[in-house]
């Protein structure tokens, strides 16, 4: 079955340390982005792309970065530049551009310790 | 900056009303329009979308569109205890969403 996969399920950094959340699609999608979600609000994006070897920031990228090396993968590394990385991350692609709608994978909790 | 407001909520309604749920956009030049539903600590998946003026229905789902005055709604009737859920509606163009509005289905 196509879908999203996003792992780890549940992910502890420690101050000062870069970690690298994973997602990959066999969707055949073109366009794969990266929202975070803070508990009781929306989502917010953090970088996005349309085509292998490009991507762009979103509304909050400062202190995360990504790669776009293979159409199905799309990972996010969280650096130690984000000061308040604890929150849930959400990968999604979608066929073409936003207009057709996102399907989500299940999630990354991130918790800082 | 282009935004997507929706009323947080909490809504609650009871077993079998319609439940009346609310977004609003800046953006005139937006096209298409998503309601996507989020069980508590699981990922939202689609529900609806739409893209012209006026109703789209699916099954108890209703989707409606005014381009003239920028809002989309999603009308959910005969709701169910398992519709609880937040509700979040997207601007795809903008790939912007709203903060979502959670609601409860009271039996």
């Amino acid at each position: 079955d196509g879908g999203i996969t996003q792992s780890p399920k549940y992910l502890f950094r420690k101050e000062g340390q870069n970690v690298t959340l994973s997602c990959e699609q066999n969707l055949n999608h073109d366009a794969m982005y990266w929202y975070r979600q803070d508990p009781g609000q929306g989502l917010r994006l953090i970088y996005y792309s349309q085509i292998v070897n490009d991507f762009q920031k979103g509304d909050i990228a400062e202190g995360y970065s990504v790669s776009r090396e293979k159409k199905e993968s799309f990972p996010l590394t969280v650096t130690s530049a984000q000061k308040n990385p604890t929150a849930f991350y959400l990968c999604a692609s979608s066929m073409g551009n936003s207009g057709y709608g996102y399907t989500f994978g299940s999630g990354t909790r991130l918790t800082v310790v | 900056q282009k935004e997507v407001e929706q009323n947080s909520g909490p809504l609650s309604v009871p077993e079998g009303a319609i439940a009346s749920l609310n977004c609003t956009y800046s953006d005139r030049g937006s096209q298409s329009f998503f309601w996507y539903r989020q069980y508590s600590g699981k990922s939202p998946e689609l529900i609806m979308f739409i893209y012209s003026n006026g109703d789209k229905e699916d099954g108890r789902f209703t989707a409606q569109l005014n381009k003239a005055s920028q809002y989309v709604s999603l009308l959910i009737r005969d709701s169910q205890p398992s519709d609880s859920a937040t509700y979040l509606c997207a601007v795809n163009y903008d790939m912007r969403f709203g903060a979502g509005t959670r609601l409860t289905v009271k039996p």
